[in-house]
């Protein structure tokens, strides 16, 4: 089947850190843009981060720049997100997508998700 | 930041009944290669979203023809022909000419 898992979500206490990771089974994510979304409980769809193909371009919303980083193993065929100095406001479903081809920022393939929530 | 809005936010429709969501972006999406880089999506309840539209007017593999998105520059339209029971849940457009990505809020589908 073709998907994306990510995986690393968890209850952390604010001001903690995660590793989210997205792998791509049957999806080559190594030739595509890749994007994290997020999902707070309730509320709709908004973009976190991307990166480019080879990783040298990243890109963040500003709620989460300066604490987020969006990096990219290509030999892995996999993308991650380190989050740190979590807050409250951070918890939600985080989904990871990818581009399409040639027009990076249509994210044409999703995960299901991973659930960080920030609580003390 | 491109700010989106979508109206209605909320639409029950009948089976077999056309439907329509409009979109409006606060700067046009039209870039200068011609094309107008606004997606939408939809989210059906407990899935992950799925790209129905991209680049204003041109259905994603694989998304049925009743499904079809026009406009340019700042106002936009998804209208589906005639609705199915599947077609229920979240609509979103969303503009990525400019960093960040912007979502619109969001039109709850549901069907009477």
């Amino acid at each position: 089947e073709v998907q994306l898992v990510e995986s690393g979500g968890g209850l952390v206490q604010p001001g903690g850190s995660l590793r989210l990771s997205c792998a791509g089974s049957g999806v080559t994510l190594s030739t595509h843009y890749t994007h994290w979304v997020r999902q707070a409980p309730g509320k709709g769809l908004v973009w976190v981060a991307h990166i480019n193909v080879d990783g040298s371009r990243t890109n963040y919303a500003d709620s989460v720049k300066g604490r987020f980083t969006i990096s990219r193993d290509n030999a892995k065929n996999t993308l991650h997100l380190q989050m740190n100095s979590l807050r409250v406001e951070d918890t939600a479903i985080y989904y990871c997508a990818r581009g399409r081809a040639g027009a990076g920022n249509s994210m044409e393939v999703w995960g299901r998700g991973t659930t960080v929530t920030v609580s003390s | 930041d491109i700010v989106m809005t979508q109206s209605p936010l909320s639409l029950s429709v009948t089976p077999g009944e056309p439907a329509s969501i409009s979109c409006r972006s606060s700067q046009s999406l039209l870039h200068s290669n011609g094309y107008n880089y606004l997606d939408w999506y939809l989210q059906k309840p407990g899935q992950s979203p799925q790209l129905l539209i991209h680049l204003g007017s041109n259905r994603a593999s694989g998304v049925p023809d009743r499904f079809s998105g026009s406009g340019s520059g700042t106002d936009f339209t998804l209208k589906i022909s005639r609705v199915e029971a599947e077609d229920v849940g979240v609509y979103y457009c969303i503009q990525n000419l400019q960093i960040p990505l912007t979502f619109g809020p969001g039109t709850k589908v549901d069907i009477k």
